[in-house]
């Protein structure tokens, strides 16, 4: 079936240092989509990539997504304690009805 | 939190007894998506669905799970019969079209005892 596979499954880092999650698909994705959820929390939308090659930023959140739409990556530059998370990617393959698929996760801890 | 509202947020059923779980969508969207999320696992997508219609259940469980979002009130995710293996949390989100942005619940928090 079609899976979106995540790693690392943990990342614990020192305040200040870079973090970066990975995300790859069996197949070619329409577009892929990044969440944080808290602990205890909801999964709270981040961003959503569409094109082939695409880089995004928001502050020091960099996302990217591979040329052939198969991959992602979240890399966050300079953690601060108030990233501290699980991050999520979803995919979503085509004529897959707009549902998405999600990676297992990368929590991260930050240790102030 | 976009607006999209669940109850309850934590319900404890014993093995046997009914599930009911209310998702109230962000005013205007009209899409309504189900997920479900065990401990330290990624959300599984469950059932889609528009006013009165289901789009897709490829993720439903054959028995025991339904799902329906009527013209009027909440969508509702209803399991019967439950067992242990049920307990997680239930994730509700809405959009206002398909292929536009989701926006999640705070979820529901189920139990099995």
């Amino acid at each position: 079936g079609q899976q979106v596979m995540q790693i690392p499954q943990y990342q614990h880092v020192q305040e200040g240092e870079d973090f970066t999650t990975y995300c790859n698909s069996s197949t070619t994705l329409s577009n892929i989509q990044w969440y944080k959820q808290r602990p205890g929390g909801h999964p709270v939308f981040l961003i959503q990539l569409v094109k082939s090659g695409e880089v995004k930023k928001q502050k020091r959140l960099t996302f990217q997504f591979g040329e052939a739409k198969k991959n992602s990556s979240l890399h966050i530059t300079a953690t601060q304690t108030t990233d501290v998370g699980t991050y999520f990617c979803a995919g979503e393959f085509t004529g897959s009805n707009y549902k998405l698929t999600f990676g297992k996760g990368t929590l991260l801890t930050v240790n102030p | 939190n976009a607006g999209v509202m669940q109850n309850p947020r934590h319900l404890v059923r014993r093995r046997g007894q009914e599930a009911r779980l209310r998702c109230s969508p962000v005013k205007g969207h009209s899409h309504v998506y189900w997920y479900r999320q065990l401990p330290e696992e990624g959300l599984k997508f469950m059932v889609y669905l528009q006013k009165e219609n289901i789009i897709d259940e490829s993720g439903m469980p054959k028995e025991r799970f339904s799902a329906e979002f009527p013209k009027e009130g909440p969508s509702i995710l209803r399991i019967q019969q439950v067992v242990r293996g049920d307990s997680a949390a239930y994730f509700c989100a809405s959009s206002r079209e398909s292929g536009n942005t989701i926006y999640f619940g705070e979820g529901s928090w189920l139990t099995v005892v």
